[in-house]
């Protein structure tokens, strides 16, 4: 089975700061990777998927890199509205896992 | 405009057999590429995915708990099923469901559905 890493798993971060998640798969995916944001009592929501590609309707100022085994979400100016748990997630053969989430509080 | 709706049991006893529908509307289970899974989440912890089913009927389980999951589709009635043996108060979880395609991401999701385990 594959596993899935995050770092950090929570940071505090202030409006219009940039912020930056990684995730670590326990082996090679490519690029199957697919980040989440989840808010309280709240089903999560699509932000980036295959890596790097933006989910129709998601603000440009997330974006996200990497492939293989390492990879990062980053929100470049942090709003409001971004306060929320983020879960990375790998595709690979066709299985699927969630890493343990990132929380990003108000500092 | 694509929605999911999960139904089933709110609580359900230990060692009881859990039955979950997702009843979706806005695509086709029979278009090339596109699923359904079942993802969890129990109370203030990290999501699961449990399982999730093709177009084409293939189905794919999460390793840990494929003894336990059957899941199906009725095309026709624009559902999936999810069916979990052996329930245990550490099943106590919200259930979801939601829309792939490919293994692109999980794009539209159910409300969620909390079950509970417990005698």
């Amino acid at each position: 089975d594959i596993q899935m890493t995050q770092s950090p798993s929570s940071v505090s971060a202030s409006v219009g700061d940039r912020v930056t998640i990684t995730c670590r798969a326990s082996q090679g995916i490519s690029s199957w990777l697919a980040w989440y944001q989840q808010k309280p009592g709240k089903a999560p929501k699509l932000l980036i998927y295959a890596a790097s590609s933006l989910q129709s309707g998601v603000p440009s100022r997330f974006s996200g890199s990497g492939s293989g085994t390492d990879f990062t979400l980053t929100i470049s100016s942090l709003q409001p509205e971004d306060f929320a748990t983020y879960y990375c997630q790998q595709a690979n053969s066709f299985l699927f896992t969630f890493g343990p989430g990132t929380k990003v509080d108000i500092k | 405009q694509i929605t999911l709706k999960e139904s089933g049991p709110t609580l359900v006893k230990p060692t009881q057999t859990l039955t979950l529908t997702c009843t979706f509307s806005g695509f086709s289970l029979s278009t090339s590429g596109v699923g359904v899974g079942w993802i969890r989440q129990p109370p203030g912890k990290a999501l699961e995915w449990l399982a999730l089913i093709y177009w084409d009927d293939d189905k794919r389980y999460s390793p840990s708990l494929k003894s336990r999951l059957t899941i199906t589709k009725d095309t026709s009635k624009n559902q999936v099923v999810l069916t979990m043996t052996n329930m245990d108060p550490v099943d106590t979880a919200t259930y979801y469901c939601a829309h792939i395609t490919a293994r692109v991401g999980f794009d539209y999701w159910g409300q969620g559905t909390l079950v509970t385990v417990s005698s």
